[in-house]
């Protein structure tokens, strides 16, 4: 069974940037896609981003301040955010597939505030 | 961008009693392959979302049988025949057919 776990969250200020990190197990990473979903405070689900095979796509909220990548030879997908708002404090879930995301890490909480 | 709109936004049920939810998107989720792209999930307290349905009727894996969703193009449903205790949380839909994915905005199931 496929096994995810975010690190990286943290307090940071508003403009500041932070980088997630997601340490996949279980299945054969280099065969997915990797997804993050974020989540607001009593708030829904939101996609953030996902990179496959054909390439890298991004929800508009976050496009030119977020980026999203893989290391295949570790097993792991990172989100790199820069010039962070309030309105981006969430916990950030790491999620397997592209269409199916069928596996969920805990999530890790990010919060930006000064 | 697709608008998922899950209806009702809270649900409060009997044990043992059915429930349904019920999501609409604005514009068919068939993709050009001839699959449909569309999801079922739930959020227990305190918990990442867990996987229920995918393509609008398949369970997942360790998923009871008590869950089944239906539908086609634009209109879905997910029934739980007798709802249990630990049915309790969020229930979210998402369409995965084309970028950005879009979830809807959740249903609430409390245990009466």
């Amino acid at each position: 069974e496929a096994h995810l776990l975010e690190s990286g969250g943290g307090l940071v200020q508003p403009g500041g940037s932070l980088r997630l990190s997601c340490a996949a197990s279980g299945f054969i990473f280099s065969d997915y896609a990797m997804t993050w979903v974020r989540q607001a405070p009593g708030k829904g689900l939101e996609w953030v981003s996902t990179i496959s095979g054909s390439g890298t796509n991004y929800a508009d909220s976050v496009k030119g301040r977020f980026s999203i990548s893989r290391d295949n030879s570790r097993d792991t997908v990172d989100l790199q955010m820069n010039s962070l708002r309030a309105e981006d404090t969430g916990i950030y879930y790491c999620v397997k597939g592209l269409y199916r995301l069928d596996y969920w890490g805990p999530g890790a909480l990010v919060t930006v505030s000064s | 961008d697709i608008v998922m709109t899950q209806t009702p936004p809270s649900l409060s049920v009997t044990p043992g009693q059915p429930a349904s939810i019920s999501c609409k998107s604005s514009q068919s989720l068939l993709h050009s392959d001839g699959k449909t792209y569309f999801y079922w999930f739930l959020q227990k307290p305190g918990q990442p979302p867990q996987l229920l349905i995918y393509e609008v009727s398949n369970r997942f894996s360790g998923v009871p049988d008590r869950f089944s969703g239906s539908g086609s193009g634009t209109d879905f449903t997910l029934k739980i025949s007798r709802v249990e205790a630990e049915d309790v949380g969020v229930y979210y839909c998402l369409q995965s057919t084309q970028f950005p994915r879009t979830f809807g905005q959740g249903t609430r199931v409390a245990i009466k």
